[in-house]
């Protein structure tokens, strides 16, 4: 399967500043990629689907002014998370799609704290 | 709108008890369900299933599909420590053209501790 790194795993910021997660797909070339947000002890809520070279699809409810997605190559998907506050504090995944349509591939999460 | 309810929620037993995990869905289009094991940090894969009534099997683990009641269990025997973690059940809808692009839905997950 692939591997999925993410960078940082883990930051701290203060409220109103923005901060950029990096996803990277090390030895697949991934066309698409996932977000997902998860609150302590919840499930995966599914952010965002970021597709190399276009636009972001959002899941409803996702600002997507906000939480700004970019899918520049085929190995790398950034999230900016812009003007960050408390409520946005969590465990940030993203997943690989990979060749067959059931694959996917989850990074190591980034857990963003915002004080 | 797709959904995937878990119970559950949360399970405590002793080493070498067996558990059943259960995952009811609603989805649009059904592709597959898919369980996760989640540890500390990223989802890992355990089983994906499409077909009713066949059970998939990895070592203490197993899982079976029921297509028609449009739910899913999860099998745990000989419980370890090892296998405390929250467990996911997830679905992936079949959009039109028969494609997939691999948008899941997840249930809200079992935590399941399991004692010495």
């Amino acid at each position: 399967g692939a591997v999925v790194s993410q960078h940082p795993s883990w930051v701290i910021c203060k409220s109103g500043t923005s901060v950029k997660i990096e996803c990277r797909s090390l030895d697949f070339q991934a066309t698409t990629m996932f977000w997902y947000r998860q609150f302590p002890k919840q499930s995966l809520m599914l952010m965002a689907t970021s597709n190399e070279g276009s636009k972001a699809t959002y899941e409803q409810g996702v600002e997507k002014d906000k939480f700004l997605i970019n899918h520049a190559s085929l190995t790398l998907s950034t999230l900016t998370v812009t003007s960050a506050h408390p409520e946005d504090s969590s465990f940030y995944i993203c997943s690989v799609q990979g060749q067959r349509a059931y694959e996917q591939y989850f990074g190591p999460g980034t857990r963003l704290t915002v004080t | 709108e797709d959904k995937v309810v878990q119970s559950p929620l949360s399970l405590v037993v002793h080493e070498g008890d067996t558990v059943t995990l259960n995952c009811s869905y609603e989805v649009t289009n059904f592709r597959s369900l898919l369980w996760y094991k989640q540890e500390k940090k990223a989802p890992t894969f355990l089983f994906m299933l499409t077909s009713s009534g066949i059970e998939k099997k990895s070592g203490r683990l197993s899982s079976i599909l029921d297509k028609k009641e449009l739910f899913s269990i999860l099998n745990i025997t000989a419980t370890q420590t090892g296998d405390s973690a929250i467990y996911l059940c997830a679905v992936e809808p079949r959009y039109a053209g028969g494609t997939s692009y691999g948008k899941l839905t997840f249930g809200q997950g079992t935590i399941l501790t399991v004692h010495p």
